[in-house]
């Protein structure tokens, strides 16, 4: 079993839809859990980060984490073609200059 | 503020080649990470430096890959020879020192595309 399990999809949503993205793990001393987008040909760009479980909001973003289940989720509300990407999932143990274990990332189109 | 640098960014060669991959990071940052993506998959670490120290290089193939990181400012990646298996793209990242606003992000290169034919 992988350490983060992310489903790749690909996912094609309308314009507007409501989007779930969801990642689970299996090492329980992750504390720190991030969403990164990544456009094609570009390197990754953090989206959203929390520590510990809880919601966090930011615009029409919301990230989840369920740490009893080890489940993370990334909501995007009102989407946009603009948010057409590739999204990851990575966490960490520490808080700090640590390295990331990543998911595979979920390929998402979002159709005008 | 300028963003993490890398070159070249797309570099083709065949087996058994050597082949090496540049780094600048943010100006300031002193950690830098570079990270292996392979098509379809999430980027892995390969190793970590702090300043020009490594902290982590568990998962560097050290039997062909190298890394360094001079002065502790940029740094390079070394594969050789290369193999059929590292056609990835290899990412460079670099982060603020911990405590410091946003000490906690890692900021990407672009990355360059290596295939191995």
């Amino acid at each position: 079993q992988k350490e983060v399990e992310q489903d790749p999809g690909p996912l094609s949503v309308p314009e507007g839809a409501i989007v779930s993205l969801n990642c689970t793990y299996s090492n329980s001393a992750f504390q720190y859990f991030m969403w990164y987008r990544q456009y094609s040909r570009k390197g990754p760009e953090l989206l959203m980060y929390t520590y510990s479980s809880g919601n966090k909001e930011d615009g029409r973003f919301t990230a989840q984490v369920d740490k009893s289940s080890k489940y993370i989720s990334l909501f995007i509300r009102d989407s946009q073609p603009s948010d057409s990407a590739t999204y990851l999932c990575a966490m960490s143990e520490w808080i700090g200059n640590t390295p990331l274990v990543f998911g595979k990332g979920t390929r998402l189109s979002v159709i005008a | 503020e300028a963003g993490v640098a890398q070159s070249p960014r797309y570099k083709i060669i065949e087996k058994r080649q050597s082949v090496a991959f540049w780094c600048n990071p943010i100006s300031g940052h002193a950690t830098l990470y570079w990270y292996q993506q392979i098509l379809g998959q999430g980027p892995k670490l390969l190793i970590q430096f702090q300043n020009n120290g490594v902290v982590d290089d568990s998962q560097l193939p050290k039997d062909r890959f190298s890394a360094e990181r001079l002065k502790g400012v940029d740094s390079t990646l070394k594969i050789q020879p290369a193999k059929l298996e590292d056609s990835a793209v290899y990412l460079c990242a670099s982060s603020p020192t911990p405590g410091t606003r946003r000490g906690n992000e890692q900021f990407f290169g672009p990355g360059t595309r290596l295939t191995v034919l």
